[in-house]
C-alpha cells in the first residue's frame, strides 16, 4: 500500500530532551515536507526537501532540524524541545515539487512537551 | 503573500442536505487548487484538485470549479451523508519567487457535522 508512515503517533516528553520523529514513504516521491497543525493557526510548513541532500526552511523552522540522506526517509529532529513545540505534526510527500502534484500525508504525530 | 480564506465553521447539516463551503484565494502566479479532508484522528487526504482556470475537480460526489475571475474554489456536494463529517481544508500550491519551493498553503479548515 502506498503510504507515508510516521512514528510515533503520540509522544509526551520533557523540555530539553532531544527527540526524533521519523517519516518514511514507499512511493519513490522526490518531494517531502513537514507541517505542524495548531488550533487557530492551521497548517504551517516547517521544512521541505526537493530531493536527497536538498533541504530548506519553510515558514516556521526555528527549533527544528531535518535530514534527507535517502529518498524514502525525512526525519524531523527537535534538539531541545520547548512547550511551544507542542503540536500535531504531519509529514507529507509528493511525486515531484510542481504545482499540479498533491501531497500524500502521514497520519500525524501528536507531540506534548512539558 | 499567498493565502487561502475559507468559511468558518462549524457547519451542521442534516443528511441529504446540500453542502457549500466557500474558499477564496490570493496568489502570485498561477496556482493549483486543492481540497483536502481530515477525518478524526487521521491525516489529511486529497479530496479533489484543479490545476487551471475553469477546471472542475470531482470525487466521491464532491465538486469544485477553479474560478480565476473570482479567485474562488468553492466545495459543493448535492447530498451529504453522516460519513462526510470531517474537517475540510482548501489549499493552493504555487512556486515561490525563487522557484525552489512549491508548498501547499492551507485555509484554516471548516468542520462539517452531518446529523442523521
Amino acid at each position: 500500500e502506498a503510504q507515508v508512515t510516521q512514528n510515533p503517533r503520540y509522544l509526551i516528553t520533557v523540555t530539553g530532551k532531544k527527540l526524533t520523529v521519523t517519516c518514511s514513504q514507499n512511493m519513490n516521491h522526490e518531494y517531502m515536507s513537514w507541517y505542524r497543525q495548531d488550533p487557530g493557526l492551521g497548517l504551517r510548513q516547517i521544512y521541505y526537501s526537493m530531493n536527497v541532500e536538498v533541504t530548506d526552511k519553510g515558514d516556521v523552522p526555528e527549533g527544528y532540524k531535518v535530514s534527507r540522506k535517502e529518498k524514502r526517509n525525512f526525519p524531523l529532529i527537535l534538539e531541545s524541545p520547548s512547550p511551544n513545540q507542542t503540536s500535531l505534526y504531519f509529514c507529507a510527500s509528493s511525486l515531484l515539487a510542481g504545482e499540479v502534484y498533491g501531497y500524500t500525508f502521514g497520519s500525524g504525530t501528536r507531540l506534548t512537551v512539558v | 503573500g499567498d493565502s487561502v480564506t475559507q468559511m468558518e465553521g462549524p457547519v451542521t447539516l442534516s443528511e441529504e442536505a446540500f453542502l457549500t463551503i466557500n474558499c477564496t484565494y490570493t496568489a502570485t502566479g498561477y496556482p493549483s487548487l486543492f481540497w483536502y479532508v481530515q477525518y478524526p484522528g487521521e491525516g489529511l487526504q486529497l479530496l479533489l484538485k484543479a490545476t487551471k482556470a475553469d477546471d472542475k475537480g470531482s470525487n466521491k460526489g464532491f465538486e469544485a470549479t477553479y474560478r480565476k475571475e473570482t479567485t474562488s474554489f468553492h466545495l459543493e456536494k448535492g447530498s451529504v451523508q453522516v460519513s462526510d463529517s470531517a474537517v475540510y481544508f482548501c489549499a493552493l500550491k504555487v512556486a515561490n519567487s525563487g522557484g525552489s519551493n512549491y508548498k501547499l498553503t492551507f485555509g484554516k479548515g471548516t468542520l462539517l457535522t452531518v446529523n442523521p
